[in-house]
């Protein structure tokens, strides 16, 4: 069955820490994406992987960086948080083609105080 | 460049009754498109997808679609709504390429009640 997961459920960090969100699959998909989803703007991406060490910027990009050191694996990393980044934020992948759907995991709710 | 636009923000039901939650897209080619569920605290769940053929297309937990190229638009449907089905949908737009990026609409929290 495809799974992806998410380090975390819940997150609580304080404003200025750097934080990072985990997320695996394990359907040897290629592809891989980091959203943020807030009431009344639907999702929204902040950037995805088309495959290992390869990435790009998705809509909103600013204040986040990622890694994808392996295939299985991409993180998503506030390298300062700020209070405008508590979101939810969901993690998904998909094999590479265009016929293919995205898989998502359960989210993370972050909150930055 | 694509859009979604879902113009229903809040939908209530009651239970037993159809469901009908609007779509419309703005897309230059032949567009990918999904529609996904989102039940409380929980991501986010594929319902069905349309690429091409058939344009009424079926999906999980009773659910149907239907791709009208000439409306721009890609409204599910149910016949009968359960309590079960109170959640928030999300249309969704592929952007083509082998990537096939998703762009969504901003979502219809439907209420379902008894």
């Amino acid at each position: 069955d495809v799974k992806v997961t998410q380090s975390s459920r819940y997150l609580v960090k304080r404003t200025g820490e750097k934080v990072f969100l985990e997320c695996v699959q394990d359907m040897d998909h290629e592809n891989m994406f980091w959203y943020r989803q807030d009431p009344g703007l639907g999702l929204r991406l902040i950037y995805f992987s088309y495959d290992v060490k390869m990435k790009e910027k998705g809509d909103i990009p600013e204040g986040y960086s990622v890694s994808r050191e392996k295939k299985e694996r991409f993180s998503l990393i506030l390298e300062s948080a700020s209070t405008n980044q508590t979101s939810m934020y969901l993690c998904a992948s998909r094999k590479q083609g265009r016929s293919y759907e995205q898989y998502f995991g359960p989210g993370t709710r972050l909150t930055v105080t | 460049a694509q859009s979604v636009t879902q113009p229903d923000i809040h939908i209530t039901v009651s239970e037993g009754a159809s469901l009908e939650l609007r779509c419309n897209y703005s897309y230059g080619a032949t567009p990918y498109l999904f529609w996904y569920v989102q039940s409380p605290g929980q991501g986010l769940q594929l319902l069905l997808k349309y690429f091409s053929g058939d344009t009424l297309v079926q999906g999980i937990k009773g659910f149907e679609a239907e791709f009208k190229r000439s409306q721009s638009s890609f409204n599910l449907r149910k016949p009968s709504v359960h309590w079960s089905d109170a959640a928030e949908y999300f249309c969704a737009v592929g952007s083509g390429g082998a990537t096939n990026k998703l762009i969504f609409g901003t979502g219809t929290l439907l209420a379902v009640q008894p």
